[in-house]
């Protein structure tokens, strides 16, 4: 099993509708998330961190859920702006002085007109 | 803001030279990384640094090497370019506290001929 899962897409939704993007993880005792979106061909920007009790930021929403070990992105009236590959990133614990970090391989977003 | 720098946006060297890459940041950060990302197989880590002199291998640590001499730099070097090589390479830094997320540089798409 992979230790950061996502389905990698393409999801292509219609401009105003409401998507929603997981990611599992392996580790249980993994401590940090966050959520990064990346356009073609330019580096990854970070959107915004997860937070245990969950967290907004104008239209969109992350979530956790440590029980079945995934994280969640919910994007509400979609934008053509939003269209881009959204990267889950977990971060472990020290260990051997260092905390080890984890993205996973993206989902695509297609916001269609 | 956090600044992120690689020295060149764009790249192009003969299979067999030794290429450097160059990353600065402005932040302080102790832990400096370096991906590659080609086409449908997402970032994947070369090497790592969390402190000065100190580096770990990432997932696919073969055909370089790096060096941090300094905080704010992390160099990656090609030991002899091959073709393989040619991708896009991307620097991120973060500082060593959990909740902490990446930061990554424009990146540098080189090409080995």
């Amino acid at each position: 099993r992979k230790e950061v899962e996502q389905d990698p897409g393409p999801f292509n939704v219609p401009e105003g509708a409401t998507v929603a993007f997981n990611c599992t993880y392996s580790n249980s005792a993994s401590q940090s998330f966050f959520w990064y979106r990346q356009d073609c061909r330019k580096e990854p920007k970070l959107l915004m961190s997860v937070y245990s009790s969950g967290n907004e930021d104008g239209r969109f929403t992350a979530q956790l859920n440590r029980a079945s070990q995934y994280i969640s992105l919910l994007i509400r009236d979609s934008k053509l702006s939003d269209s881009a590959t959204y990267l889950c990133v977990v971060i472990d614990p020290f260990s051997g002085g260092y905390q080890k970090v984890t993205f996973g391989t993206g989902t695509k977003l297609q916001v269609i007109p | 803001d956090v600044k992120v720098t690689q020295s060149s946006r764009y790249l192009v060297k003969r299979t067999g030279e030794k290429v450097f890459l160059e990353c600065v940041q402005d932040m302080d950060h102790e832990n400096m990384f370096w991906y590659r990302q080609d086409p449908g197989l997402g970032l994947r880590l070369i090497y790592f640094s969390y402190d000065v002199k100190m580096k770990e291998k990432g997932d696919i640590p073969e055909g370089y090497s790096v060096s941090r001499e300094k905080k704010e730099r992390f160099s990656l070097i090609l030991e002899s370019a091959s073709t393989n090589q040619t991708s896009m390479y991307l620097c991120a830094s973060r500082p060593a506290g959990i909740h902490q997320p990446q930061h990554f540089g424009d990146g540098t798409r080189l090409s080995i001929l």
